[in-house]
């Protein structure tokens, strides 16, 4: 079973729609969630960063943690098509972050 | 958030020699930086983490020997690829951090011919 677990894509989201993306781990004692941005070519930049279960919302993203499930996930709300990229969910674990795949979001316009 | 730089940004050498990459925390100082790779199409891969002052911890599967990494202040990370051959050919990106959050630099994108 892999440390950090998303679905690869990719998910066409139509512009002003929402974009949910998902997220499962196995660290059960990990305690930060990160996500991030990357661009074809380019490297992450950080989106949001969450610790405790519940929501986190930045302007247009929401992060979401379950930590009894093991879930986290990131919603973009108005997606626009400067969202389409890959977004990687990242876990500390042993003091090192573990990336995921990456999910690869497109929107359409 | 925090600034990483990286340089260059874009190398190609030749087979079988070796080519230094730099990172560099520019608003803080990091005890601790990390060293990935990516190929196309493909996630980010931890290859070290270096740590300032003492041997960079690598990843299993990573060879020390090919991919020497220095660590010599608490700004500066080098990863030096050593005899380069086409399959190091890669896109490579260190990440730093003052806190949790780790922040990465630009990247270096390395074509071995």
């Amino acid at each position: 079973q892999k440390e950090v677990e998303q679905n690869s894509g990719p998910l066409s989201v139509p512009e002003g729609a929402i974009a949910s993306l998902n997220c499962t781990y196995s660290d059960r004692v990990s305690q930060s969630f990160f996500w991030y941005r990357q661009y074809s070519g380019k490297s992450p930049e950080l989106i949001m960063s969450i610790y405790s279960n519940g929501d986190k919302e930045d302007g247009r993203f929401t992060a979401q943690l379950n930590k009894a499930s093991q879930y986290v996930s990131l919603l973009i709300r108005d997606s626009q098509p400067s969202d389409s990229a890959t977004y990687l969910c990242a876990v500390m674990s042993a003091s090192k972050i573990i990336f995921g795949s990456g999910t690869r979001l497109s929107i359409r316009p | 958030g925090a600034v990483v730089s990286q340089h260059p940004s874009r190398v190609i050498c030749k087979s079988g020699t070796s080519v230094k990459i730099e990172c560099r925390s520019l608003d803080f100082q990091a005890t601790t930086m990390f060293w990935y790779r990516q190929f196309p199409k493909q996630s980010l891969m931890l290859m070290a983490t270096s740590n300032e002052g003492s041997k960079a911890t690598y990843e299993q599967g990573v060879e020390k020997d090919k991919f020497l990494i220095n660590h010599a202040s608490l700004t500066l990370s080098t990863l030096t690829v050593t005899s380069a051959h086409p399959e190091d050919s890669s896109f490579y990106i260190c990440s730093a951090s003052p806190s949790d959050e780790q922040y990465f630099g630009p990247g270096t994108r390395l074509t071995v011919t």
